[in-house]
């Protein structure tokens, strides 16, 4: 059974502490992306990788960066959590390949007070 | 970036009613993605459609690609209470997906 797993489904931060989101696939797929979910605006993709070391930014790579020294992992780091960074960051990866499935994980719901 | 509206952005029917979502953008995509995704939980993939004018069903659910590999809609048909959940449109350039703005459909017994 495919798996993307990630590290925390709730987390409550304090502005300006750092931030690790972590992303683990077991099914050796290439790809990996994390997304941010806020209502009414549907997913809006914030890096993506895809190969070990690789990263590309998305639509709102601004205040996050990201981290892939392993094929299967694949983080998320706030440097300086905001409140406008509250939101459910969801982890997907998939085959290379233009129209293979994304993989999703469950989500984090992050809340920065 | 390439912008995928869905209409409408809530639905609530009664069970055994059809129902249609719309997904538009003016962009082309080379494919488009249907996903479902529950509360509490990631996306999960319903279909993939490749070439225009595409139709692909999947028992109650049918699925069409644009012409012009724009747009493409959502048919569910006698709509029972287990299709409700968050329906996500996903237009694909190159390796990455863009994904629509959702619509939450809810099904009343």
């Amino acid at each position: 059974d495919v798996k993307v797993t990630q590290s925390s489904r709730y987390l409550v931060k304090r502005t300006g502490e750092k931030v690790f989101l972590e992303c683990v696939q077991d099914m050796d797929h290439e790809n990996m992306f994390w997304y941010r979910q806020d209502p009414g605006l549907g997913l809006r993709l914030i890096y993506f990788s895809y190969d070990v070391k690789m990263k590309e930014k998305g639509d709102i790579p601004e205040g996050y960066s990201v981290s892939r020294e392993k094929k299967e992992r694949f983080s998320l780091i706030l440097e300086s959590a905001s409140t406008n960074q509250t939101s459910m960051y969801l982890c997907a990866s998939k085959l290379g390949g233009a129209n293979n499935e994304q993989f999703f994980g469950p989500g984090t719901r992050l809340t920065v007070l | 970036t390439q912008l995928l509206e869905q209409s409408p952005q809530f639905l609530s029917i009664q069970e055994g009613e059809n129902l249609t979502v719309y997904c538009n953008s003016s962009s082309v995509f080379s494919s488009l993605q249907w996903y479902r995704q529950e509360p509490g939980e990631g996306p999960v993939l319903l279909v993939t459609v490749v070439t225009g004018g595409e139709v692909k069903k999947l028992k109650r659910l049918t699925f069409q690609f644009g012409d012009a590999r724009k747009d493409s809609s959502l048919h569910i048909t006698a709509a029972q209470p287990g299709d409700t959940g968050l329906y996500l449109c996903a237009g694909a350039v190159g390796n990455q997906f863009y994904f629509g703005t959702g619509t939450s459909l809810t099904v009343i017994p």
